[in-house]
């Protein structure tokens, strides 16, 4: 079935150092991939998403490439910041077979 | 816009006590999801609707929870009677392009049952 395997953490980083989130999938069709931030006490917004293979999809300094040979959508972002402090979540949409999944989520902390 | 809008934001009960959480999806969207977080299983989907009926109740931990949708802008979650266990927040969320298109979450319904 459709599943999503995300790097565990918690990361930690100092402010400014780049971000590397690790996301991979397994889907029976051609999934939709997303990436989802949670900040404390708040909801998940959706932060970027990719509908095909070679998308790059990017908003407020993130950016994750659509990888269909590697299975891979990985989120990078070139200097985090403090308030970057949240959880991530890396899901995918599948069309044929009706599916949204999330992954466990990996929560960043950036110090300052 | 509005977004997605849940109420209570905040609920604390007794044990045994019925409660009630209450979402208004964003107009012109029809789907519907009900989710629960907690620290120990994260974030689980309870029930999606797809204009108003429900299409996946597998999720719904025990007879105690029911949910339902009597109209495109208003969805229930009910817990009846209600334990300790239940705690956590309860997210809703909606979506325009079924269950596989993108979803946008509600700000939740941090329950605690004392």
């Amino acid at each position: 079935g459709d599943s999503v395997t995300q790097m565990e953490g918690p990361v930690t980083l100092s402010e400014e150092a780049f971000l590397t989130i690790n996301c991979t999938y397994t889907a029976t069709g051609y999934p939709s991939l997303f990436w989802y931030v949670q900040y404390p006490g708040e909801g998940l917004q959706l932060l970027l998403k990719a509908t095909k293979a070679d998308d790059k999809g990017s908003n407020k300094g993130f950016e994750a490439t659509y990888r269909k040979e590697t299975t891979s959508f990985h989120l990078e972002k070139g200097s985090v910041q403090v308030s970057d402090s949240a959880v991530y979540f890396c899901a995918l949409g599948e069309r044929y077979g009706q599916n949204f999944v999330f992954g466990p989520g990996t929560r960043l902390s950036v110090l300052p | 816009d509005a977004g997605v809008i849940q109420s209570p934001r905040h609920e604390v009960t007794e044990m045994g006590q019925e409660v009630t959480l209450r979402c208004k999806p964003i107009s012109g969207h029809n789907s519907l999801f009900w989710y629960r977080q907690t620290m120990m299983r994260g974030l689980e989907l309870l029930i999606y609707f797809n204009n108003n009926v429900p299409i996946d109740d597998s999720g719904m931990p025990e007879d105690r929870f029911s949910a339902k949708m009597p109209n495109a802008s208003f969805s229930t979650l009910k817990i009846q009677p209600s334990e300790p266990r239940d705690s956590a927040v309860y997210f809703c969320a909606s979506s325009d392009a079924g269950r596989q298109g993108t979803q946008y979450f509600g700000p939740g319904t941090r329950l605690l049952v004392l």
